[in-house]
């Protein structure tokens, strides 16, 4: 099973800022990466998908880069609304696994 | 739109089983997997499964074999999801998600939230 790590656990941002949020996979997956944005209460949203498409309706300060193991979601100028948990997911081999998490919350 | 509507809230005793289902509609339902993730209070995401709604294939985490099943009805664009066996540990909110591309899932339907307690 392939593993996947967020880091930081906890980012805390000023409103404006950039935020750089990392995941990291156990083995390759190319670029089956996608980024979930959860707010308290709901369920997630797809920020990015193929590693680093945005998806429909989803802001232009958000992206994402990687491949392989190493994957990077950027938030380049943090907005109210942007405070939340973000969610790496891994799919390889018909199995899917996501990171533990990076909780943005206001410095 | 398309919309991933669930059913409603479940109580249950450790050792019972819980099926929740997952009324999918705004586009063809075989067309697109359903992904089955849970998330235990305050804590992270955690991949269960998918099936195929056209072929009615499946696929899950090793740590739900032999606990869950999923299954579907194409006539009311349904799909369903059910794990026995259920102890405390499994008490989560469980969530339906369509498939979309490079195995991410676009649309998520509202949570269902099982309780399991003696």
């Amino acid at each position: 099973e392939i593993v996947m790590t967020q880091s930081p656990a906890t980012l805390s941002v000023s409103p404006g800022e950039r935020a750089t949020l990392s995941c990291r996979a156990s083995q390759s997956v190319s670029s089956n990466l996608a980024w979930y944005q959860q707010k308290p209460g709901q369920a997630p949203r797809l920020l990015i998908y193929g590693a680093s498409t945005r998806a429909t309706g989803i802001p232009a300060r958000f992206s994402g880069s990687g491949s392989g193991t190493e994957f990077t979601l950027t938030i380049s100028s943090l907005q109210s609304e942007d405070f939340a948990v973000y969610y790496c997911q891994q799919y390889n081999n018909w199995l899917f696994t996501f990171g533990p998490g990076t909780k943005v919350d206001i410095k | 739109q398309v919309q991933l509507v669930q059913s409603g809230a479940e109580v249950k005793k450790p050792g019972a089983s819980v099926k929740v289902s997952c009324k999918a509609s705004g586009y063809t339902f075989t067309s697109y997997d359903i992904n089955w993730v849970r998330q235990a209070t305050g804590q992270g995401l955690e991949w269960m499964g998918w099936m195929n709604p056209n072929s009615g294939n499946t696929g899950c985490a090793q740590k739900f074999q032999g606990r869950v099943t999923m299954t579907r009805n194409t006539s009311i664009s349904t799909a369903y999801m059910e794990l026995s066996s259920l102890r405390s540990e499994d008490t989560a909110v469980y969530y339906c998600a369509k498939a979309y591309t490079y195995g991410s899932t676009d649309y998520w339907g509202q949570g269902t939230l099982v309780t399991v307690s003696s």
